[in-house]
């Protein structure tokens, strides 16, 4: 089972209001990923947890939080965002290490801030 | 960080056709990925190639470390082949995508 899920599929949020990103893994992958995408680009990271740590953040704005309470889930904590913030967020995991670093994607979330 | 070039960045092929996808890197990786993009956004693995040759059906790819890129080959296309391909590799974890190919097949 090589499935990585994500919740919900499309969100639309104000800019004062909070919402979460849910992604659930169930493949035994020790490090886990954030993206975003815009239309008509690539996506970048954003975040990588591994072994449940934050590992890497690639210089995102506060307004977006990553938390890993386990190994299995992620979350994405949004607040205050604007409307350039508007975009696809993808969620991927890998194992890590001598295990390699093959990545598998969910399906997205499709956010929409206005 | 590493720079990934992909072309061409746009292509146009009857259904039958084959063809060729390149990415070059600007720094040695040691995690390469091939993805084909759906319409719906969801990145569907095709190989995961940081060096040598893979194959799986009409798809192939081939990685040359040495000289730090890797070709996709697409052969006897379908329609169903449309979409955005990427290329991605970066040092373990850390992924930067090429700005993709985009295919369109042509019935």
């Amino acid at each position: 089972d090589t499935e990585v899920t994500q919740t919900p599929k499309h969100l639309v949020m104000g800019m004062t209001n909070k919402k979460s990103l849910k992604c659930e893994q169930h493949m035994g992958h020790r490090a886990m990923y954030w993206y975003k995408q815009k239309a008509k680009k690539p996506p970048e990271l954003m975040f990588v947890y591994s072994y449940e740590k934050l590992s890497i953040n690639e210089s995102v704005p506060s307004r977006f939080s990553p938390e890993c309470p386990n190994s299995s889930l992620l979350n994405l904590h949004l607040h205050a965002l604007q409307p350039e913030d508007s975009a696809l967020y993808l969620c991927a995991s890998s194992q890590s290490g001598q295990g390699g670093y093959e990545q598998y994607f969910g399906p997205g979330t499709r956010l929409t801030v206005t | 960080g590493i720079q990934v070039e992909q072309s061409p960045p746009d292509l146009i092929l009857q259904e039958g056709a084959n063809s060729t996808l390149r990415c070059n890197f600007s720094d040695s990786v040691n995690n390469l990925q091939w993805f084909h993009q759906n319409p719906w956004g969801q990145l569907i693995n095709l190989f995961y190639i940081p060096s040598g040759t893979k194959q799986n059906g009409r798809l192939s790819a081939t990685t040359v470390a040495t000289e730090r890129y890797s070709l996709l080959y697409i052969s006897s296309s379908q329609t169903t082949d449309s979409g955005v391909y990427f290329c991605a590799g970066g040092p373990n974890e850390k992924l930067t995508f090429g700005t993709g190919t985009r295919l369109t097949i042509i019935p």
